[in-house]
């Protein structure tokens, strides 16, 4: 089994609708992590938890909201969605000293009409 | 503040030579580390090699190594013998405790290799 699991996979939904991106991760980890990747532009950070009492803004938090339900599951919510918000979503975690590596999730590919 | 930098938007290389992926960046830690990743067309991220900061060594990892030069804030990306397979994007990182050791990552590499 994949170590972190993001839910859905794949979405497409209209300008307006209110989206909640799901991850899970079975790593132990205390820390994780949203990002939004658009091409061109690598991977930008848009919400960061360092533990479930600790959340965080990253670069591009405007139009999201998370939420850090367990030290296992971090959901990342559009309130309202718009056009370009469209973009491929990852989830990842990692330990909390700088050689720990990030562990991703497989991705969501979210499109907004 | 911390800034990775890869200026090489799309490389090509033929299949079975080796190829180098450039990452510069910028930090006022002492200690970092940096990180390569590897994204094929289906899209997953794939953890390749890291490098910390003090380590005396440059990284290897099978037919991945990492050329770290600390004076010139480099941390460049060797794959010898380039497969196939290899063609994906790849992102260089890098975290610190300066920023509370979040990740910042590059633009990222577009690796193609030829047969």
């Amino acid at each position: 089994d994949a170590d972190v699991t993001q839910t859905p996979r794949n979405r497409i939904t209209k300008t307006g609708k209110r989206i909640m991106l799901e991850c899970s991760q079975t790593k132990g980890h205390d820390r994780m992590y949203w990002y939004r990747q658009d091409p061109g532009l690598g991977l930008r950070l848009i919400y960061y938890s360092f533990d479930v009492k600790d959340i965080n803004k990253g670069e591009i938090s405007d139009g999201y909201s998370v939420s850090r339900q367990a030290q296992a599951k971090f959901s990342l919510s559009l309130e309202s969605a718009i056009p370009n918000q469209t973009a491929l979503y990852f989830c990842a975690t990692s330990g909390s000293v700088s050689v720990d590596t990030q562990y991703f999730g497989p991705g969501t590919r979210l499109t907004v009409l | 503040a911390q800034k990775i930098t890869q200026t090489q938007p799309g490389m090509f290389v033929q299949e079975k030579e080796a190829v180098t992926l450039d990452c510069t960046y910028d930090t006022s830690d002492q200690s970092y580390g940096l990180f390569w990743y590897k994204q094929p067309s289906s899209g997953e991220m794939i953890f390749l090699i890291y490098q910390g900061s003090y380590d005396e060594q440059n990284a290897t990892e099978g037919r991945y190594s990492l050329n770290f030069q600390k004076a010139r804030k480099s941390a460049n990306l060797v794959i010898s013998a380039s497969q196939l397979g290899d063609s994906a994007m790849y992102f260089c990182a890098m975290r610190g405790p300066n920023t509370g050791n979040q990740f910042y990552f590059g633009t990222g590499t577009s690796l193609t290799v030829i047969p």
